[in-house]
């Protein structure tokens, strides 16, 4: 069973340019969260989505930033017009279904370093 | 999420075990404790999560006070592969899945 799978996991934009963030959650999950790791800082999170709906996107910045988790494919987290504070490492973190009260934990990917020159 | 405490860093031989200590003294009855890492670099990994009583898997110890104020992680040989950043994370689990919260953790050295 694969993990997380992120790509690319190396990106580099200009000023401007969009970014897209592609994030494959393991087999049979149907959770994926998204958090950003600034330089030298904590991991903060970003927005949570199930199969086509986001649950919690309450760390989302509110210009620029969306996300995506369609019914089939991956998540994708897109950034439109990139400045250089976007650049950071992205990762993206999957969990299965809700199994009644159970908690389920979450399984990170190995990031995307994204840098906005 | 109730607030935790850890120490910024410590260190430990290779072989000896490591106790990561963190405070959480604001946690309420439904809140579980749970520790993940970061090694340099990698995605966080979880390691293991607790609500009262004492847990233990193949990674780890987790002790937690009767009180509840405070928990400590034991990694019972640690090893260099074990030099990571540790996060304590108190959240509640309805069996919604939810956030992780991660705050600075602590950065444990092992040295050979």
């Amino acid at each position: 069973n694969a993990g997380v799978m992120q790509n690319p996991r190396h990106l580099v934009r200009r000023r401007g340019q969009e970014a897209r963030l592609r994030c494959s959650p393991m087999k049979g999950h149907s959770h994926v969260y998204w958090y950003r790791q600034l330089p030298e800082e904590g991991l903060k999170f970003m927005v949570y989505l199930q199969k086509e709906n986001i649950i919690d996107e309450s760390g989302m910045p509110k210009e620029r930033f969306s996300a995506e988790f369609p019914k089939e494919g991956p998540s994708i987290l897109r950034i439109q017009q990139v400045v250089r504070g976007d650049s950071a490492a992205y990762f993206c973190a999957s969990s299965p279904p809700n199994r009644g009260g159970i908690y389920n934990e979450q399984f990170f990917g190995p990031g995307t370093r994204l840098t906005v020159l | 999420d109730a607030k935790t405490t850890q120490p910024p860093s410590m260190d430990c031989a290779e072989g000896r075990a490591a106790n990561l200590p963190c405070n959480h003294s604001t946690i309420s009855g439904n809140e579980y404790v749970y520790w993940y890492r970061q090694i340099h670099s990698q995605g966080p990994q979880y390691i293991i999560h607790g609500l009262k009583n004492n847990e233990t898997n193949e990674m780890a110890s987790l002790i937690i006070t009767e009180d509840r104020k405070s928990s400590t992680l034991i990694l019972p040989h640690a090893t260099l592969r074990d030099t990571a950043v540790y996060y304590c994370i108190v959240r509640v689990t309805t069996g919604a899945n939810s956030k992780l919260t991660f705050g600075k953790g602590i950065t444990l050295s092992v040295r050979p």
